[in-house]
């Protein structure tokens, strides 16, 4: 089974420019997560998707951050323009939905992507 | 909201035991942990939901009290594979599903 595929894998850019990451979920997962992941800290959640609708964005900077996920499988997250303090290592991931009624098939534990690793100057 | 995770770091010498604790202020659903190792993506452990329950994967073992809202992570007759940054999530209850909040991580080294 393919993983998570993210890319691109490196980004260098300016403050003020643009960028825009993709990622390819695992077939079959209705569930995505981007994350963002500063150095030396743990996974963030920017904004989570069931299928293509947003179901949780309250932690991404609408100002500037966008992410969309047209077709329910692969999605695009934009940054525009850049900040310094943008720079980390965006983390895709995917799950299936967790099922009603309990039992093992109703845990969603998360498939993550190698992510891309942003540097902003 | 963000889960505490202790001790921040640890070092030990291969087959020498390990336990990595993760604290909530909230009611918690479920509690997630995870291993990364240096320059690659998290990798999923386990998944605890229950008060008191247990899992198991291979050497590496969790329990979850739900009265107190914390999880513990251990592993035992640790390998150098064992060696990376460990990371609970958290998923609380109200919350959207598979939400997960994430602890700042503890940092495993398992020297030979």
């Amino acid at each position: 089974e393919a993983g998570v595929a993210q890319s691109p894998r490196y980004k260098i850019i300016e403050k003020r420019q643009s960028v825009a990451f993709w990622c390819n979920p695992i077939s079959g997962h209705a569930t995505l997560y981007w994350y963002q992941q500063i150095l030396g800290q743990g996974p963030k959640l920017l904004i989570q998707f069931q299928n293509n609708g947003v179901v949780d964005d309250s932690q991404l900077p609408k100002d500037r951050f966008s992410a969309e996920r047209l077709k329910g499988v692969d999605s695009t997250l934009k940054i525009q323009p850049a900040k310094l303090e943008d720079s980390a290592v965006y983390l895709c991931a995917s799950s299936y939905p967790r099922t009603s009624g309990g039992g093992t098939s109703s845990y969603n534990e998360q498939f993550f992507g190698p992510g891309t690793r942003l540097t902003v100057l | 909201q963000q889960p505490v995770q202790s001790p921040q770091a640890v070092i030990l010498r291969e087959g020498e035991d390990a336990v990595i604790n993760c604290s909530s202020s909230k009611a918690l659903y479920s509690v997630h942990w995870y291993r990364q190792k240096h320059g690659e993506a998290p990798v999923f452990l386990m998944i605890l939901l229950k008060g008191g329950e247990q899992k198991g994967h291979d050497k590496i073992s969790a329990s979850f009290n739900e009265k107190k809202q914390q999880s513990s992570l251990y592993l035992t007759a640790s390998q150098l594979s064992y060696s990376g940054t460990y990371f609970c999530g958290t998923e609380r209850y109200g919350g959207s599903q598979g939400n997960l909040i994430f602890g700042k991580g503890t940092k495993l080294s398992v020297k030979p």
